[in-house]
């Protein structure tokens, strides 16, 4: 069964920086783009940066309001998906959602759609 | 890049049929066809109901269909069930790996 459970969300003042976690099991995945979402408190769904699977390089995609302050990695020998969120502002507040990609066809550089979502995380940046 | 524009409602009695609505621009729902779509009831996680535009993943009724028209793509829900009132968001790929979500639609069962 596929899982994924994220963690280290928790209160944070502006200004700092947190690490998000999300741990995968029952499924390859180092064969897996992984992806990072956020929904702010009674707002719709946004997508925040994937990380490639290695044979696609391990490289990351950012969207542009994260861009330059949250780094997506992964560790493949732990199955674990990290979002390093820094120089973190009030509008980063969210339930942070980490999702597995996928793509239909053979080529996945990046994925087509995701399939599996984890629980959450609130992070909540405020002074 | 511009969220995705869906309905902020739609409604139907059980048995019935309701179509959201998911308008983008050329730039992603009208030139790819990786449209995806997700159910999301309140505190829960996102669930994947249709992607590709049209595919339903396995264990997803075939009450839920997807379509797309220009830059236009819909998500069909027949026979409308109970356990159907939710949110429903829909996602595109835009380009350059990016992906742009809809304003969601929240589902309501009369």
């Amino acid at each position: 069964e596929v899982q994924l459970v994220e963690s280290g969300g928790g209160l944070v003042q502006p200004g700092r920086s947190l690490r998000l976690s999300c741990i995968a099991s029952g499924f390859a995945f180092g064969d897996y783009a992984m992806s990072w979402f956020r929904q702010a408190p009674g707002k719709g769904l946004e997508w925040v940066g994937f990380t490639r699977s290695k044979p696609y390089g391990g490289t990351a995609e950012y969207a542009a309001s994260v861009k330059d302050r949250f780094t997506i990695s992964r560790d493949d020998s732990k199955s674990i998906a990290y979002l390093q969120m820094n120089s973190l502002k009030t509008e980063d507040t969210a339930v942070y959602y980490c999702a597995r990609g996928r793509c239909s066809g053979g080529n996945c550089y990046a994925p087509d759609f995701f399939d599996y979502w984890g629980q959450g995380t609130l992070v909540t940046v405020s002074s | 890049q511009s969220a995705l524009t869906q309905p902020r409602s739609v409604s139907g009695s059980p048995g019935q049929s309701v179509t959201i609505s998911c308008t983008g621009t050329s730039s992603d729902v009208g030139g790819y066809n990786y449209v995806s779509w997700y159910q999301q009831h309140p505190g829960k996680a996102p669930k994947l109901m249709i992607y590709d535009v049209t595919k339903r993943p396995s264990g997803v009724p075939d009450r839920f269909s997807g379509s797309k028209s220009g830059n236009t793509a819909s998500l069909t829900i027949s026979g409308l069930q109970t356990d159907d009132e939710s949110d429903y968001y829909c996602c595109s790929y835009a380009g350059s790996s990016t992906y742009v979500f809809g304003t969601g639609t929240e589902v309501t069962v009369l």
